[in-house]
């Protein structure tokens, strides 16, 4: 599957306890973005990634919440001591590349529950 | 004002009917567009690109109007697999070239 692979699909977690959502950008693209989706809400931007570098983490709430994208491996989107209002959709995307023309593609998403 | 706006919906249509969106933008500057799909829950996936000349794909046709700052969607033939939530997408010229989402707009068709 050439496509960006996210994992986990689902997530439970207990308030206090850390979620990390695993990202795997296309083959080829070396951009990662990381979006929230609250329930009957829209997609808001929280991060944007290169390889080793966070280009833009303007959506990024300021505190619990950190990503990386190492030179090796899968972005990774911490969240710490979760709180129920954490429980959203948790949605990666890629691109080639980066410009006003940029296409972004979706993987399938991390549903994270907090109880 | 909202980066981007759509009205929610729900646009509630029957099978075969036309049915339009409009999408609105407040950075003049913006330079791509795009519409995503997002069936419920299941990710958003790329519609079409939206160019200045308009463009169609099959059923579907985007146009931009860059004076008035929107876009918009035509679903000729509507099919009950239409049914879904329609994004607009926003990507502004400068900056981090991030894509700007809006809500969305429901479209239901029935039988």
């Amino acid at each position: 599957n050439a496509g960006v692979m996210q994992n986990p699909r689902h997530l439970v977690r207990r308030r206090g306890q850390e979620a990390r959502l695993r990202c795997s950008p296309m083959k080829g693209h070396s951009h990662v973005y990381w979006y929230r989706q609250l329930p009957e809400e829209g997609l808001k931007f929280m991060v944007y990634l290169q390889k080793e570098n966070i280009i833009d983490e303007s959506g990024m709430p300021k505190e619990r919440f950190s990503a990386e994208f190492p030179k090796e491996g899968p972005s990774i989107l911490r969240i710490q001591q979760v709180v129920r209002g954490d429980s959203a959709a948790y949605f990666c995307a890629s691109s080639p590349d980066r410009g006003p023309g940029n296409t972004i593609y979706f993987g399938e998403g991390s549903w994270l529950t907090v109880v | 004002r909202k980066e981007v706006e759509q009205d929610p919906g729900p646009f509630n249509v029957p099978e075969g009917a036309t049915v339009a969106f409009n999408c609105t933008y407040s950075n003049s500057a913006s330079q791509s567009f795009f519409w995503y799909r997002q069936d419920c829950r299941k990710e958003p996936k790329l519609l079409m690109s939206v160019y200045s000349s308009g463009n169609e794909d099959g059923r579907f046709t985007a146009q931009l109007n860059r004076a008035s700052q929107y876009i918009s969607l035509l679903i000729r033939d509507s099919k009950l697999s239409d049914s879904a939530t329609y994004l607009c997408v926003v990507n502004p010229s400068g900056g981090s070239y991030i894509p700007t989402f809006g809500r969305g707009t429901s479209l239901i068709v029935h039988p």
